[in-house]
């Protein structure tokens, strides 16, 4: 089982629309939760953090964790073309404090003018 | 968002010729940097942590006679790639971490792409 899994997609909305994306982790432990943005041909972005359960908003974008069932996921409102890119879903999992992520394979968003 | 530059963005090199590619937090101290490879529609994947002042932690799987890694300072990490060869070719991004308020958080350099020729 991978550490940390989300669906590749592409997952396809239109313009306007909410775009959900999924991710779920394997180690109960795990403390820290993060969705990057990564556009074609550039480097990672960080748009969210999260680290308790509940949900955590800013501006367009909403984050969901649920511990208990080991799932994070990012809502994306009023989706724009300019959202399409691939989110990756990453998890801190170790207690110590390295700071080491564990990456999703990523999610690929498109979305539909 | 803080700031991580990445020096150069792009270098083509020749096969058994060896390259050094810098890493720099710009407004933050950052006491861990990691390395990460990226191959075309791949994911991430982790090649090594580095640590100021102490020796980098490789990733199973990772030469590290090969990816020479030197963490020489809060705000300087450096990633040399000896003896290149064309398997070599990727995206190599470096990430900081540092302490935003009361969260450490991390951030990513723009990336450099290495071309093996």
């Amino acid at each position: 089982q991978k550490e940390v899994e989300q669906n590749s997609g592409p997952l396809s909305v239109p313009e306007g629309a909410i775009a959900s994306l999924n991710c779920t982790y394997s180690d109960r432990v795990s403390q820290s939760f993060f969705w990057y943005r990564q556009y074609s041909g550039k480097s990672p972005e960080l748009i969210m953090s999260i680290y308790s359960n509940g949900d955590k908003e800013d501006g367009r974008f909403t984050a969901q964790l649920n511990k208990a069932s080991q799932y994070v996921s990012l809502l994306i409102r009023d989706s724009q073309p300019s959202d399409s890119a691939t989110y990756l879903c990453a998890v801190n999992m170790f207690e110590s404090n390295t700071g080491k992520l564990i990456f999703g394979q990523g999610t690929t968003l498109q979305v539909k003018p | 968002g803080a700031v991580v530059s990445q020096h150069p963005s792009w270098v083509i090199c020749k096969s058994g010729t060896s390259v050094k590619i810098e890493c720099r937090s710009l407004d933050f101290q950052a006491t861990t940097m990691f390395w990460y490879r990226q191959f075309p529609k791949q994911s991430l994947m982790l090649m090594a942590t580095s640590n100021e002042g102490s020796k980098a932690t490789y990733e199973q799987g990772v030469e590290k006679d090969k990816f020479l890694i030197n963490h020489a300072s809060l705000t300087l990490s450096t990633l040399t790639v000896t003896s290149a060869h064309p398997e070599d070719s990727s995206f190599y991004i470096c990430s900081a971490r540092g302490l935003q308020g009361a969260r450490y958080e991390q951030y990513f350099g723009p990336g450099t792409r290495l071309t093996v020729t």
